[in-house]
């Protein structure tokens, strides 16, 4: 097993530009999520998706967009980036409601 | 909604000693799983132990153990016999129950000094 792979690890964008970010997992896992890390504010959750065909908005939702075509893959859009995106992204998926959730390594985004 | 308050952003241990981080939270929720996550330098989120809220028993993974309150909403992890690899940023997760979003706390930072 991968477990849960982010690609890629590190990304620069310049305003406006658009970019997907991938997410991809092989547990069969029906929740994944998307969250942002950014210093002092702990894990913020921005898109989740309990199973395919199914997105709900996290906290912090503006700026991104999310669909889940597959069990396997939920890929995070920026469509027009702006500096404050610039930030760390991680995805997690896990089983079910009362599962722990299992994280990607992350991906570094700079937005200039 | 489920919350979560971590009230010390930052702790600091001797190598060897015990320390406990804090944890409150507030759920509407009757049944539940509560979980603290470790993240080192190395940025992965790692699974530090898990607790189900029906159970009066504490859970315990090793120099991990937890002190679960359940009527007062509290859910503290003790790091006993701290190591220099404890140094992380630990996350106490709100109430995972049926209805509950997946949100997070702010994180408390852990320093371990030798």
């Amino acid at each position: 097993n991968a477990g849960v792979t982010q690609t890629p690890k590190f990304q620069v964008l310049k305003t406006g530009q658009s970019m997907t970010l991938q997410c991809a997992q092989d547990m069969n896992h029906e929740y994944m999520s998307w969250y942002r890390q950014d210093p002092g504010m702990g894990l913020r959750l921005i898109h989740y998706s309990v199973g395919a065909g199914i997105t709900d908005q996290g906290e912090v939702p503006n700026g991104y967009n999310v669909s889940r075509s597959t069990t396997e893959d939920f890929p995070l859009r920026l469509l027009s980036a702006a500096p404050s995106q610039t930030s760390v992204y991680f995805c997690a998926s896990k089983l079910a409601h009362y599962n722990e959730q299992f994280f990607g390594p992350g991906t570094r985004l700079t937005v200039l | 909604a489920q919350t979560v308050t971590q009230s010390q952003p930052e702790m600091s241990v001797q190598e060897a000693e015990t320390v406990t981080l804090s944890c409150t939270y507030d759920t509407s929720e009757s049944d539940y799983y509560l979980f603290w996550y470790k993240q080192p330098p190395s940025r992965q989120m790692i699974l530090v132990i898990r607790q189900e809220a029906y159970k009066q028993q504490n859970a315990t993974e090793n120099r991990f153990s937890v002190n679960f309150q359940k009527a007062a909403k509290s859910f503290s992890l003790k790091i006993s016999d701290s190591q220099l690899g404890d140094a992380a940023m630990y996350f106490c997760a709100p109430p995972r129950g049926a209805n509950s979003k997946l949100t997070f706390g702010k994180g408390i930072t852990l320093s371990v000094r030798p």
